[in-house]
């Protein structure tokens, strides 16, 4: 069975600045898809950037980017130029590339933004 | 429209009450899923359906009883609930089989079990 770890339960950072989320997963297939997904206090889960394993560029979205290792199987998350609206649970998902559908999630990180 | 729209955003239920929870989407989406997420715990899977039919049930009580009316139309229904199942219920859906993209979800239900 496919696991998530997020190792750090919270993290902070300061408007403008860069923060890094960290992500490490454990699978035996070779394809897959990492997501990571914003949860606000408003509940509603918000796709951030999706990695496909076959691809080796890192995915990057706007402010957002990924550093997607392999063989490390490691997928932090990166983001620039922080603003306040980045406060919230940010998890790490898996999912298998075939028709399997389930997500499998870490267990998240909280980040607060200060001004 | 690439919205999921969950039907009540809040809902506060006795042990002994039936009660529905509704998520519809419009976006041509095949499968459509149920998640349970406790605070400050990722969410769980419940259900998943593909084109209408039932093809994940993550051993999940018989008090709560999914329905896929439609392609577009998902509910959850609650019987007989436990103070335990207090938690935010999130229904999400995704193109379907084989489609490798992201799972789109919606803003989910507070339940609140008295």
């Amino acid at each position: 069975a496919q696991t998530v770890t997020q190792s750090q339960p919270e993290m902070s950072v300061q408007e403008a600045e860069t923060v890094t989320l960290s992500c490490t997963y454990d699978t035996s297939e070779s394809d897959y898809y990492l997501f990571w997904y914003k949860q606000p206090p408003s509940r509603q889960m918000i796709l951030v950037i999706r990695q496909e394993a076959y691809k080796q560029q890192n995915a990057t979205e706007n402010r957002f980017s990924v550093n997607f290792q392999k063989a490390a199987k490691s997928f932090s998350l990166k983001i620039s130029d922080s603003q306040l609206g980045d406060a919230a649970m940010y998890f790490c998902a898996y999912r298998s590339s075939g028709s399997n559908y389930k997500l499998t999630f870490g267990k998240g990180t909280l980040l607060t933004v200060n001004p | 429209d690439t919205e999921v729209t969950q039907t009540p955003k809040h809902l506060v239920m006795g042990m002994t009450n039936k009660k529905s929870l509704k998520c519809e989407q419009h976006m041509g989406h095949r499968a459509m899923y149920w998640y349970k997420q406790k605070a400050k715990k990722p969410p769980e899977l419940m259900f998943v359906y593909s084109y209408e039919k039932l093809s994940i049930n993550e051993s999940v009580p018989s008090r709560f009883s999914p329905e896929c009316p439609n392609s577009s139309l998902l509910n959850l229904h609650l019987h007989a609930l436990q103070p335990e199942d207090s938690a935010l219920y999130l229904c999400a859906s995704s193109p379907g089989p084989l489609k490798n993209t992201e799972a789109f979800f919606g803003q989910g239900t507070r339940l609140t079990v008295v």
